[in-house]
Protein backbone atom coordinates (compact mmCIF):
# COMPACT_ATOMS: atom_id res chain seq x y z
CA UNK A 1 0.00 0.00 0.00
CA UNK A 2 1.36 3.57 -0.71
CA UNK A 3 -1.17 5.45 0.55
CA UNK A 4 -0.20 7.90 3.77
CA UNK A 5 0.07 5.59 6.79
CA UNK A 6 -0.26 6.91 10.41
CA UNK A 7 0.22 5.44 13.71
CA UNK A 8 -1.00 4.43 16.35
CA UNK A 9 -4.80 4.68 15.28
CA UNK A 10 -5.83 5.08 18.75
CA UNK A 11 -4.24 6.17 21.89
CA UNK A 12 -6.05 5.89 25.05
CA UNK A 13 -4.06 8.22 27.64
CA UNK A 14 -4.41 9.65 31.11
CA UNK A 15 -4.23 13.26 31.54
CA UNK A 16 -0.46 14.88 31.93
CA UNK A 17 0.90 12.02 30.12
CA UNK A 18 2.94 12.71 26.70
CA UNK A 19 2.23 11.41 23.43
CA UNK A 20 3.39 11.15 19.95
CA UNK A 21 2.08 10.20 16.63
CA UNK A 22 3.59 9.42 13.59
CA UNK A 23 3.14 9.69 10.00
CA UNK A 24 4.16 7.98 6.67
CA UNK A 25 3.97 9.97 3.97
CA UNK A 26 3.64 9.44 0.01
CA UNK A 27 6.82 8.07 -0.80
CA UNK A 28 7.44 10.75 -3.72
CA UNK A 29 5.49 13.68 -1.76
CA UNK A 30 7.68 16.63 -0.37
CA UNK A 31 5.05 18.37 1.40
CA UNK A 32 3.22 17.37 4.72
CA UNK A 33 0.48 18.86 6.45
CA UNK A 34 -1.25 17.77 10.42
CA UNK A 35 -4.91 18.74 10.79
CA UNK A 36 -6.84 18.23 13.73
CA UNK A 37 -10.66 17.16 13.89
CA UNK A 38 -13.23 16.80 16.60
CA UNK A 39 -16.53 15.12 16.82
CA UNK A 40 -18.96 16.59 14.37
CA UNK A 41 -16.23 19.38 12.81
CA UNK A 42 -14.25 19.17 9.72
CA UNK A 43 -10.20 19.08 9.92
CA UNK A 44 -8.77 21.72 11.42
CA UNK A 45 -4.92 22.81 9.72
CA UNK A 46 -2.08 22.41 12.45
CA UNK A 47 1.33 22.95 10.64
CA UNK A 48 2.90 22.34 7.15
CA UNK A 49 6.29 21.01 6.01
CA UNK A 50 7.64 21.18 3.15
CA UNK A 51 10.74 18.74 2.92
CA UNK A 52 12.57 18.83 6.55
CA UNK A 53 11.26 22.43 7.12
CA UNK A 54 8.39 23.56 8.74
CA UNK A 55 7.02 26.42 7.27
CA UNK A 56 4.02 27.10 9.04
CA UNK A 57 2.01 26.67 12.05
CA UNK A 58 -1.45 27.44 13.18
CA UNK A 59 -2.27 29.07 16.49
CA UNK A 60 -3.99 26.19 17.18
CA UNK A 61 -0.55 24.16 18.14
CA UNK A 62 0.17 25.70 21.53
CA UNK A 63 3.77 25.26 23.12
CA UNK A 64 2.50 21.79 24.26
CA UNK A 65 2.49 20.52 20.45
CA UNK A 66 5.85 20.04 18.19
CA UNK A 67 6.00 18.60 14.98
CA UNK A 68 9.47 17.31 13.50
CA UNK A 69 9.87 15.88 9.77
CA UNK A 70 13.76 15.03 10.07
CA UNK A 71 14.88 13.68 6.78
CA UNK A 72 11.92 15.10 4.57
CA UNK A 73 10.50 11.80 5.19
CA UNK A 74 7.87 10.91 7.80
CA UNK A 75 6.71 13.14 10.69
CA UNK A 76 6.38 13.13 14.50
CA UNK A 77 3.54 14.77 16.20
CA UNK A 78 4.09 15.46 20.00
CA UNK A 79 1.61 15.93 22.44
CA UNK A 80 3.21 16.79 26.20
CA UNK A 81 1.30 17.02 29.03
CA UNK A 82 -1.76 16.40 27.34
CA UNK A 83 -5.51 17.79 28.41
CA UNK A 84 -9.23 16.53 28.10
CA UNK A 85 -9.36 19.25 25.13
CA UNK A 86 -6.65 17.47 23.21
CA UNK A 87 -9.02 14.67 22.48
CA UNK A 88 -9.56 14.44 18.53
CA UNK A 89 -8.43 12.70 15.43
CA UNK A 90 -5.06 13.58 14.44
CA UNK A 91 -5.37 13.70 10.23
CA UNK A 92 -1.45 13.67 8.09
CA UNK A 93 -2.01 14.42 4.55
CA UNK A 94 0.47 14.75 1.83
CA UNK A 95 0.97 16.37 -1.54
CA UNK A 96 3.32 16.75 -4.53
CA UNK A 97 4.50 19.74 -5.22
CA UNK A 98 3.31 19.29 -8.71
CA UNK A 99 -0.02 18.36 -8.12
CA UNK A 100 -2.85 20.44 -8.34
CA UNK A 101 -4.08 21.34 -4.86
CA UNK A 102 -5.09 17.82 -3.81
CA UNK A 103 -3.96 16.28 -0.27
CA UNK A 104 -3.82 12.89 0.29
CA UNK A 105 -5.12 11.78 3.92
CA UNK A 106 -4.08 8.87 6.16
CA UNK A 107 -6.94 7.58 8.35
CA UNK A 108 -5.82 9.72 11.42
CA UNK A 109 -4.75 8.87 14.51
CA UNK A 110 -7.64 8.87 17.21
CA UNK A 111 -6.75 10.46 20.59
CA UNK A 112 -8.59 10.12 23.76
CA UNK A 113 -7.28 11.64 26.90
CA UNK A 114 -9.11 10.65 30.46
CA UNK B 1 -11.18 34.61 8.63
CA UNK B 2 -12.29 32.62 6.00
CA UNK B 3 -14.88 29.95 6.44
CA UNK B 4 -17.05 27.02 4.98
CA UNK B 5 -21.02 26.50 6.01
CA UNK B 6 -22.20 23.12 4.76
CA UNK B 7 -25.55 22.18 5.37
CA UNK B 8 -26.99 20.50 8.45
CA UNK B 9 -26.55 16.23 8.32
CA UNK B 10 -27.67 14.26 8.11
CA UNK B 11 -28.84 13.57 5.26
CA UNK B 12 -31.04 10.12 4.69
CA UNK B 13 -32.03 9.44 0.50
CA UNK B 14 -32.90 6.61 -1.21
CA UNK B 15 -31.36 5.16 -3.99
CA UNK B 16 -31.73 7.13 -7.44
CA UNK B 17 -32.69 9.89 -5.51
CA UNK B 18 -31.50 13.41 -6.56
CA UNK B 19 -28.88 14.93 -4.31
CA UNK B 20 -28.00 18.37 -3.45
CA UNK B 21 -25.67 19.49 -0.47
CA UNK B 22 -25.10 23.46 -0.25
CA UNK B 23 -21.59 24.70 0.69
CA UNK B 24 -21.49 28.28 1.10
CA UNK B 25 -18.01 30.17 1.89
CA UNK B 26 -16.51 33.55 3.14
CA UNK B 27 -13.07 34.44 2.04
CA UNK B 28 -10.79 37.28 0.79
CA UNK B 29 -9.71 37.35 -2.54
CA UNK B 30 -10.68 34.27 -4.98
CA UNK B 31 -10.30 31.03 -3.03
CA UNK B 32 -10.20 27.51 -4.72
CA UNK B 33 -12.99 25.24 -3.96
CA UNK B 34 -12.83 21.40 -3.09
CA UNK B 35 -15.04 18.38 -1.92
CA UNK B 36 -13.33 16.01 -0.19
CA UNK B 37 -15.60 12.40 0.58
CA UNK B 38 -15.31 10.30 3.51
CA UNK B 39 -16.60 6.56 3.47
CA UNK B 40 -16.22 4.30 5.97
CA UNK B 41 -12.93 2.90 7.51
CA UNK B 42 -10.97 5.64 5.42
CA UNK B 43 -9.07 8.85 5.00
CA UNK B 44 -10.62 11.83 3.31
CA UNK B 45 -10.00 11.99 -0.62
CA UNK B 46 -10.95 14.13 -2.94
CA UNK B 47 -13.68 14.32 -4.95
CA UNK B 48 -13.53 17.40 -7.20
CA UNK B 49 -12.20 20.88 -7.64
CA UNK B 50 -12.99 24.35 -9.04
CA UNK B 51 -10.54 26.62 -9.22
CA UNK B 52 -12.31 29.88 -10.67
CA UNK B 53 -15.28 32.05 -11.06
CA UNK B 54 -17.91 29.53 -12.89
CA UNK B 55 -15.27 26.58 -13.33
CA UNK B 56 -17.42 23.19 -13.11
CA UNK B 57 -16.10 20.36 -11.01
CA UNK B 58 -17.13 16.47 -11.67
CA UNK B 59 -16.24 13.34 -10.41
CA UNK B 60 -18.16 9.81 -10.45
CA UNK B 61 -21.45 11.51 -11.55
CA UNK B 62 -20.91 14.53 -8.85
CA UNK B 63 -20.52 18.37 -9.93
CA UNK B 64 -20.33 21.15 -8.18
CA UNK B 65 -19.88 24.92 -9.75
CA UNK B 66 -18.04 28.00 -8.34
CA UNK B 67 -20.48 31.05 -8.24
CA UNK B 68 -18.88 33.85 -7.46
CA UNK B 69 -21.68 35.94 -6.99
CA UNK B 70 -23.29 33.99 -4.13
CA UNK B 71 -20.60 32.71 -2.94
CA UNK B 72 -21.49 29.31 -3.44
CA UNK B 73 -20.25 25.32 -4.29
CA UNK B 74 -23.07 23.13 -4.08
CA UNK B 75 -22.53 19.33 -4.27
CA UNK B 76 -25.32 17.53 -7.05
CA UNK B 77 -26.05 14.08 -8.07
CA UNK B 78 -28.72 13.12 -10.10
CA UNK B 79 -28.76 9.77 -8.80
CA UNK B 80 -27.33 8.37 -5.84
CA UNK B 81 -26.16 4.88 -4.80
CA UNK B 82 -25.73 3.42 -1.85
CA UNK B 83 -21.75 3.74 -2.28
CA UNK B 84 -22.35 7.14 -2.32
CA UNK B 85 -22.79 6.70 1.58
CA UNK B 86 -20.12 8.69 3.31
CA UNK B 87 -19.22 12.07 4.29
CA UNK B 88 -18.89 14.73 2.27
CA UNK B 89 -16.52 18.31 3.15
CA UNK B 90 -16.77 21.29 1.48
CA UNK B 91 -12.83 23.55 1.79
CA UNK B 92 -11.28 26.41 0.36
CA UNK B 93 -7.66 27.22 0.13
CA UNK B 94 -6.54 30.63 -0.30
CA UNK B 95 -3.92 29.65 -3.28
CA UNK B 96 -4.22 28.44 -6.08
CA UNK B 97 -3.35 24.93 -6.51
CA UNK B 98 0.44 24.57 -7.48
CA UNK B 99 0.68 27.92 -5.58
CA UNK B 100 2.08 26.68 -2.13
CA UNK B 101 0.84 24.77 0.58
CA UNK B 102 -3.03 24.49 0.45
CA UNK B 103 -3.87 25.25 3.68
CA UNK B 104 -7.44 23.95 3.31
CA UNK B 105 -10.21 25.31 5.53
CA UNK B 106 -13.00 22.99 5.66
CA UNK B 107 -16.52 22.89 6.37
CA UNK B 108 -18.12 21.25 9.22
CA UNK B 109 -18.74 17.93 7.03
CA UNK B 110 -22.19 16.06 5.73
CA UNK B 111 -23.04 12.88 6.54
CA UNK B 112 -24.97 11.18 3.64
CA UNK B 113 -26.81 7.90 4.04
CA UNK B 114 -28.70 5.85 1.01
CA UNK B 115 -30.71 3.13 1.29
CA UNK B 116 -31.27 0.88 -1.16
Amino acid sequence: DTGVSQNPRHKITKRGQNVTFRCDPISEHNRLYWYRQTLGQGPEFLTYFQNEAQLEKSRLLSDRFSAERPKGSFSTLEIQRTEQGDSAMYLCASSSKSKTGELFFGEGSRLTVL
Amino acid sequence: GDSVTQMEGPVTLSEEAFLTINCTYTATGYPSLFWYVQYPGEGLQLLLKATKADDKGSNKGFEATYRKETTSFHLEKGSVQVSDSAVYFCALSDRAPGQGAQKLVFGQGTRLTINP
